[in-house]
Protein backbone atom coordinates (compact mmCIF):
# COMPACT_ATOMS: atom_id res chain seq x y z
CA UNK A 1 0.00 0.00 0.00
CA UNK A 2 2.57 2.66 0.35
CA UNK A 3 4.74 1.51 -3.22
CA UNK A 4 4.86 3.96 -6.17
CA UNK A 5 6.16 2.66 -9.32
CA UNK A 6 7.70 5.03 -11.75
CA UNK A 7 8.75 4.57 -14.86
CA UNK A 8 10.58 4.75 -17.07
CA UNK A 9 14.08 3.81 -15.22
CA UNK A 10 15.72 6.16 -18.66
CA UNK A 11 14.68 8.62 -20.91
CA UNK A 12 16.48 9.91 -23.84
CA UNK A 13 14.88 12.72 -25.70
CA UNK A 14 15.89 15.37 -28.38
CA UNK A 15 16.15 19.05 -27.82
CA UNK A 16 13.05 20.77 -27.67
CA UNK A 17 11.17 16.80 -26.93
CA UNK A 18 8.53 16.72 -24.41
CA UNK A 19 9.98 13.53 -22.33
CA UNK A 20 6.83 12.05 -20.42
CA UNK A 21 7.40 10.39 -16.73
CA UNK A 22 4.48 8.35 -15.01
CA UNK A 23 4.18 7.55 -11.87
CA UNK A 24 1.55 5.12 -10.19
CA UNK A 25 0.26 4.96 -6.52
CA UNK A 26 -1.35 2.27 -3.85
CA UNK A 27 -2.15 4.22 -1.15
CA UNK A 28 -5.44 6.66 -0.95
CA UNK A 29 -4.97 8.13 1.70
CA UNK A 30 -2.09 10.19 -0.31
CA UNK A 31 -2.84 13.75 -0.92
CA UNK A 32 0.24 15.08 -1.46
CA UNK A 33 2.36 14.55 -5.04
CA UNK A 34 5.59 16.51 -5.59
CA UNK A 35 8.42 15.51 -8.51
CA UNK A 36 11.33 16.35 -7.47
CA UNK A 37 15.00 16.79 -9.51
CA UNK A 38 18.39 15.53 -8.86
CA UNK A 39 21.72 16.40 -10.59
CA UNK A 40 24.73 14.04 -9.43
CA UNK A 41 26.23 14.56 -6.18
CA UNK A 42 23.16 17.31 -5.02
CA UNK A 43 20.14 17.23 -3.08
CA UNK A 44 16.63 16.67 -4.96
CA UNK A 45 14.94 19.92 -5.54
CA UNK A 46 11.41 20.79 -5.68
CA UNK A 47 9.74 21.03 -9.28
CA UNK A 48 5.99 20.87 -8.66
CA UNK A 49 3.62 19.48 -6.74
CA UNK A 50 -0.48 18.77 -7.11
CA UNK A 51 -2.93 17.76 -4.93
CA UNK A 52 -6.27 15.17 -5.84
CA UNK A 53 -8.28 18.24 -6.31
CA UNK A 54 -7.22 19.36 -9.85
CA UNK A 55 -6.30 17.31 -12.76
CA UNK A 56 -3.40 19.67 -14.18
CA UNK A 57 -0.70 22.19 -12.85
CA UNK A 58 1.82 23.70 -14.54
CA UNK A 59 4.81 25.87 -13.59
CA UNK A 60 6.81 27.13 -16.24
CA UNK A 61 7.86 24.33 -18.75
CA UNK A 62 6.51 21.47 -16.09
CA UNK A 63 3.15 20.26 -15.86
CA UNK A 64 1.62 17.74 -14.10
CA UNK A 65 -0.97 15.42 -14.84
CA UNK A 66 -3.28 13.37 -12.08
CA UNK A 67 -5.65 10.73 -12.59
CA UNK A 68 -7.13 10.30 -8.99
CA UNK A 69 -9.64 7.28 -10.12
CA UNK A 70 -6.44 5.64 -11.79
CA UNK A 71 -3.79 6.88 -9.26
CA UNK A 72 -1.66 7.94 -11.21
CA UNK A 73 0.31 11.04 -12.17
CA UNK A 74 2.31 12.35 -14.52
CA UNK A 75 5.49 15.04 -15.13
CA UNK A 76 5.70 16.55 -18.77
CA UNK A 77 8.71 18.34 -19.55
CA UNK A 78 7.92 21.26 -22.55
CA UNK A 79 10.60 22.19 -24.56
CA UNK A 80 13.25 19.78 -23.12
CA UNK A 81 17.06 21.48 -23.09
CA UNK A 82 20.25 19.75 -21.87
CA UNK A 83 20.34 21.44 -18.39
CA UNK A 84 17.15 19.33 -17.67
CA UNK A 85 19.29 16.21 -17.98
CA UNK A 86 18.84 15.15 -14.33
CA UNK A 87 16.77 12.36 -12.13
CA UNK A 88 13.55 12.95 -11.73
CA UNK A 89 11.31 11.31 -8.67
CA UNK A 90 7.96 11.30 -7.96
CA UNK A 91 6.38 10.82 -4.67
CA UNK A 92 3.71 10.57 -2.48
CA UNK A 93 2.18 11.10 1.07
CA UNK A 94 -0.40 12.17 2.75
CA UNK A 95 -0.48 16.16 3.10
CA UNK A 96 -1.34 16.11 6.67
CA UNK A 97 -0.61 13.49 9.47
CA UNK A 98 1.36 10.00 8.45
CA UNK A 99 4.00 11.50 10.27
CA UNK A 100 4.08 13.52 6.97
CA UNK A 101 6.18 11.00 5.36
CA UNK A 102 6.55 10.95 1.52
CA UNK A 103 7.62 7.71 -0.43
CA UNK A 104 9.31 8.21 -3.13
CA UNK A 105 9.71 6.15 -6.39
CA UNK A 106 12.74 4.52 -8.11
CA UNK A 107 13.85 7.70 -9.98
CA UNK A 108 13.68 8.20 -14.37
CA UNK A 109 17.47 9.68 -15.65
CA UNK A 110 16.56 12.02 -18.21
CA UNK A 111 18.96 12.87 -20.94
CA UNK A 112 18.03 15.76 -23.36
CA UNK A 113 20.76 15.94 -26.44
CA UNK A 114 20.94 18.63 -28.93
CA UNK B 1 12.80 30.90 0.28
CA UNK B 2 13.67 27.67 1.78
CA UNK B 3 16.85 26.83 2.64
CA UNK B 4 18.35 23.61 3.95
CA UNK B 5 22.22 23.37 4.07
CA UNK B 6 23.70 20.52 5.37
CA UNK B 7 27.52 20.19 6.60
CA UNK B 8 29.95 18.06 5.90
CA UNK B 9 29.16 17.71 2.25
CA UNK B 10 32.05 15.13 1.78
CA UNK B 11 33.36 13.14 4.67
CA UNK B 12 36.24 10.44 4.33
CA UNK B 13 36.39 8.71 7.85
CA UNK B 14 38.36 5.64 9.57
CA UNK B 15 36.38 2.13 9.54
CA UNK B 16 35.66 2.37 13.46
CA UNK B 17 35.10 6.51 13.63
CA UNK B 18 31.83 8.41 14.44
CA UNK B 19 30.99 10.94 11.93
CA UNK B 20 28.46 13.80 12.63
CA UNK B 21 26.42 15.39 9.68
CA UNK B 22 24.31 18.50 10.36
CA UNK B 23 21.37 19.53 9.00
CA UNK B 24 20.28 23.54 9.02
CA UNK B 25 17.31 25.30 7.58
CA UNK B 26 18.27 28.45 7.28
CA UNK B 27 15.80 30.76 6.88
CA UNK B 28 12.52 28.71 8.15
CA UNK B 29 11.88 27.21 11.16
CA UNK B 30 11.78 23.05 10.69
CA UNK B 31 9.64 21.44 13.54
CA UNK B 32 10.00 17.82 11.11
CA UNK B 33 13.57 16.71 9.62
CA UNK B 34 13.95 13.89 8.07
CA UNK B 35 17.24 11.89 7.12
CA UNK B 36 17.36 9.70 4.02
CA UNK B 37 19.86 7.29 2.87
CA UNK B 38 20.34 7.30 -1.28
CA UNK B 39 22.58 4.41 -2.82
CA UNK B 40 24.32 5.23 -6.29
CA UNK B 41 21.34 5.31 -8.84
CA UNK B 42 18.79 4.29 -6.73
CA UNK B 43 15.94 6.23 -4.77
CA UNK B 44 16.01 7.86 -0.79
CA UNK B 45 15.20 5.51 1.75
CA UNK B 46 13.97 7.21 4.94
CA UNK B 47 15.95 6.37 7.25
CA UNK B 48 14.21 8.14 10.40
CA UNK B 49 11.85 11.35 11.04
CA UNK B 50 13.40 14.03 13.25
CA UNK B 51 11.49 16.21 15.76
CA UNK B 52 12.32 19.26 17.29
CA UNK B 53 12.49 18.52 21.20
CA UNK B 54 12.15 14.70 21.29
CA UNK B 55 13.25 11.15 19.84
CA UNK B 56 13.54 10.47 16.41
CA UNK B 57 11.06 8.11 15.10
CA UNK B 58 13.35 5.63 12.72
CA UNK B 59 12.21 3.45 9.93
CA UNK B 60 11.82 -0.33 10.18
CA UNK B 61 15.51 -1.97 9.81
CA UNK B 62 17.35 1.08 10.70
CA UNK B 63 19.40 0.83 13.68
CA UNK B 64 19.03 3.61 16.24
CA UNK B 65 21.97 3.16 17.72
CA UNK B 66 24.19 3.35 14.85
CA UNK B 67 22.50 5.99 13.57
CA UNK B 68 21.74 9.14 15.84
CA UNK B 69 19.70 11.70 15.85
CA UNK B 70 18.99 14.89 17.85
CA UNK B 71 17.18 18.11 16.75
CA UNK B 72 17.50 20.42 19.62
CA UNK B 73 16.43 23.35 18.00
CA UNK B 74 14.21 24.34 15.30
CA UNK B 75 16.37 24.91 13.05
CA UNK B 76 19.44 22.55 13.48
CA UNK B 77 19.54 18.06 13.22
CA UNK B 78 22.64 16.51 13.37
CA UNK B 79 23.02 12.33 12.28
CA UNK B 80 25.85 10.96 13.88
CA UNK B 81 27.00 7.55 12.40
CA UNK B 82 28.50 5.61 15.23
CA UNK B 83 31.47 3.06 15.03
CA UNK B 84 31.39 3.52 11.12
CA UNK B 85 32.16 0.96 8.89
CA UNK B 86 32.48 0.71 4.89
CA UNK B 87 29.15 -0.75 4.08
CA UNK B 88 27.77 2.76 5.84
CA UNK B 89 29.54 4.79 3.07
CA UNK B 90 26.63 5.87 1.03
CA UNK B 91 25.16 9.74 -0.02
CA UNK B 92 23.03 10.83 3.43
CA UNK B 93 20.50 13.66 2.56
CA UNK B 94 18.37 15.75 4.89
CA UNK B 95 15.20 17.13 4.43
CA UNK B 96 13.28 19.77 6.25
CA UNK B 97 9.61 20.08 6.07
CA UNK B 98 8.28 23.71 6.15
CA UNK B 99 4.94 25.16 7.98
CA UNK B 100 2.04 22.71 8.51
CA UNK B 101 2.11 21.10 5.19
CA UNK B 102 4.15 18.54 3.29
CA UNK B 103 6.33 20.18 1.44
CA UNK B 104 10.26 19.15 2.29
CA UNK B 105 12.93 21.01 1.12
CA UNK B 106 15.78 19.29 0.64
CA UNK B 107 19.99 19.90 1.68
CA UNK B 108 22.68 19.25 -1.09
CA UNK B 109 23.67 15.72 0.62
CA UNK B 110 26.63 14.45 2.38
CA UNK B 111 28.83 12.04 0.59
CA UNK B 112 30.13 9.44 3.53
CA UNK B 113 33.38 7.36 2.46
CA UNK B 114 34.29 4.55 5.00
CA UNK B 115 37.77 3.45 4.40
Amino acid sequence: QQQVKQSPQSLIVQKGGIPIINCAYENTAFDYFPWYQQFPGKGPALLIAIRPDVSEKKEGRFTISFNKSAKQFSLHIMDSQPGDSATYFCAAGPETGGGNKLTFGTGTQLKVEL
Amino acid sequence: GAVVSQHPSWVICKSGTSVKIECRSLDFQATTMFWYRQFPKQSLMLMATSNEGSKATYEQGVEKDKFLINHASLTLSTLTVTSAHPEDSSFYICSARKDLGNIQYFGAGTRLSVL
